[in-house]
C-alpha cells in the first residue's frame, strides 16, 4: 500500500513562503488512478482542503487560497510539493498529503506543524 | 464551491448503543460518470484521518462492519451500530466529486 511523508520546515515567518514536500512510497506517483493532495488542519480545528494534482500536472485549488498556492509534481523523486506565499499566523496548522482513490482520500501522511511566527 | 453540512456537531453516547451522524451537501454529488463520491472519515485524538467508507457505503479495507453508510443525492449519513471505546474521535463527511475536495465540519463521537 502507498505511504506518504510531509517533510519541511516547521516555523516560517509572517510574509514568507511556506514549503512541503510529500515523498511517495509503495507506489508510482505517476499512476494514472492516483490524484495527490494537500490538506491542512488548523489547531483544534477541522480539515480544509488546499488543492490538488494529478500526474499530468493538472491542478485544482481551493478558490479561498488560490492566489497562494502553488503544487507541483517530480515524478523522478516521486514526489509532490505545496508552496504557500504570503503566511500569516492564520496559515499555522498541520499540514497532510494524501492520495485521493476513486474519488476517496484513501492514504494520508502523518502530518506536520507548520507555525507561523516571527 | 459545494459545502458541506454535519449534523450534529457533538454526540455524546453510551458504549454499546448506535450513533448516526448526518451529512448534507449543498448540490448533488452524483458525478457526470453515475458514481458519488461521498466519503467518511475518522481522526481519532492525534492522529492523522482515516477513510472509513467510500462511495457511500463502500467499507475500506479493515474498517469493522459496525460502521455503515447510506444515502444519495445531498443527504447521506453515517451509523455505527455499537459503539466501542475506539470509536472515539472526530468524523468527517468528504466529497470529490468535481476533483475539488470539501469537508464537513467534523462531529465529535465521545462516550457518556
Amino acid at each position: 500500500q502507498l505511504q506518504l511523508q510531509e517533510s519541511g520546515p516547521g516555523l516560517v515567518k509572517p510574509s514568507e513562503t511556506l514549503s512541503l514536500t510529500c515523498t511517495v512510497s509503495g507506489g508510482s506517483i505517476s499512476s494514472s488512478s492516483y490524484y495527490w493532495g494537500w490538506i491542512r488542519q488548523p489547531p483544534g480545528k477541522g480539515l480544509e482542503w488546499i488543492g490538488s494534482i494529478y500526474y499530468s500536472g493538472s491542478t485544482y485549488y481551493n478558490p479561498s487560497l488560490k492566489s497562494r498556492v502553488t503544487i507541483s509534481v517530480d515524478t523522478s523523486k516521486n514526489q509532490f510539493s505545496l508552496k504557500l506565499s504570503s503566511v500569516t499566523a492564520a496559515d499555522t496548522a498541520v499540514y497532510y498529503c494524501a492520495t485521493l482513490i476513486v474519488g476517496a482520500p484513501v492514504y494520508w501522511g502523518q502530518g506536520t506543524l507548520v507555525t507561523v511566527s516571527s | 464551491d459545494i459545502v458541506m453540512t454535519q449534523t450534529p456537531l457533538s454526540s455524546p453516547v453510551t458504549l454499546g448503543q448506535p450513533a448516526s451522524i448526518s451529512c448534507r451537501s449543498s448540490q448533488s454529488l452524483v458525478h457526470s460518470d453515475g458514481n458519488t463520491y461521498l466519503s467518511w472519515l475518522q481522526q481519532r485524538p492525534g492522529q492523522p484521518p482515516r477513510l472509513l467508507i467510500y462511495k457511500i457505503s463502500n467499507r475500506f479495507s479493515g474498517v469493522p462492519d459496525r460502521f455503515s453508510g447510506s444515502g444519495a443525492g445531498t443527504d447521506f449519513t453515517l451509523k455505527i451500530s455499537r459503539v466501542e471505546a475506539e470509536d472515539v474521535g472526530v468524523y468527517y463527511c468528504t466529497q470529490a466529486t468535481q476533483w475539488t475536495w470539501t469537508f464537513g465540519q467534523g462531529t465529535k463521537v465521545e462516550i457518556k
